[in-house]
């Protein structure tokens, strides 16, 4: 089946990085998402990366790809309090008409000084 | 361009009412989606329109329907409300349904 997990909490101190982990279970998905949900808000997509890559890196974010292990990972640097928010990782998997996204439970980054 | 927008932001409903989330988007896009989201669980699927004219089931879809209006707007409508239904519901869209999906605010809806 379709199953997405990720750790509930994580804390870290402004200026360490955050390293964020997902496990998922279908191999055939297509790309895997990282989005961010601030209080009151809806989902706003951080980053993606293609299933046949392994890493990316966006500015102060980096995705690390383990295919093998079905395991993703989001690292924020320079961790801010405005980085305080619920992140989710979601997994695509192609429908006949549509891609499905699988998401996480979310994991709730509390940033502080 | 205002992205998806959704309405309303909050509703209070008793047992058995009904009602319409009403949900548009403005960048053109070809596929549009309900989602549900509880606490401790991530986002589940209840409809999606991969296309105008079209509607399919999610993963959740019991207790709902769903209407693609036109290209803009794609409504949910809950017949008579559960309690079982308090939620947080975000409408999405994308260009096809192969793309990033972007989100709308959510409505947070309360069934007493």
């Amino acid at each position: 089946g379709e199953d997405v997990e990720q750790s509930l909490f994580l804390s870290v101190r402004e200026g360490d990085s955050s390293v964020i982990n997902c496990t998922y279970t279908d191999s055939s998905s297509t790309y895997l998402y990282w989005y961010k949900q601030e209080p009151g808000a809806g989902l706003q997509l951080l980053t993606y990366i293609f299933s046949n890559m392994d890493m990316k890196q966006d500015q102060r974010l980096t995705v690390l790809l383990n295919k093998k292990d079905k395991h993703l990972s989001l690292r924020i640097a320079d961790t801010q309090t405005g980085d305080s928010a619920i992140y989710f990782c979601a997994e695509s998997i192609l429908a006949y008409n549509t891609d499905k996204l699988i998401f996480g439970t979310g994991t709730r980054l509390q940033v502080f000084p | 361009n205002a992205g998806v927008t959704q309405t309303p932001k909050f509703q209070v409903l008793k047992t058995g009412q009904s009602m319409t989330l009403q949900c548009a988007q403005d960048m053109n896009h070809n596929s549009m989606y309900w989602y549900r989201q509880d606490p401790g669980m991530g986002l589940r699927l209840i409809y999606y329109s991969a296309s105008e004219g079209t509607t399919d089931k999610g993963e959740v879809p019991n207790g709902y329907n769903v209407s693609r209006l036109n290209k803009r707007e794609f409504s949910l409508r809950l017949e008579s409300a559960a309690p079982s239904q308090t939620s947080v519901y975000f409408c999405a869209s994308s260009e096809t349904g192969y793309n990033e999906q972007f989100f709308g605010p959510g409505t947070r809806l309360t069934v007493l």
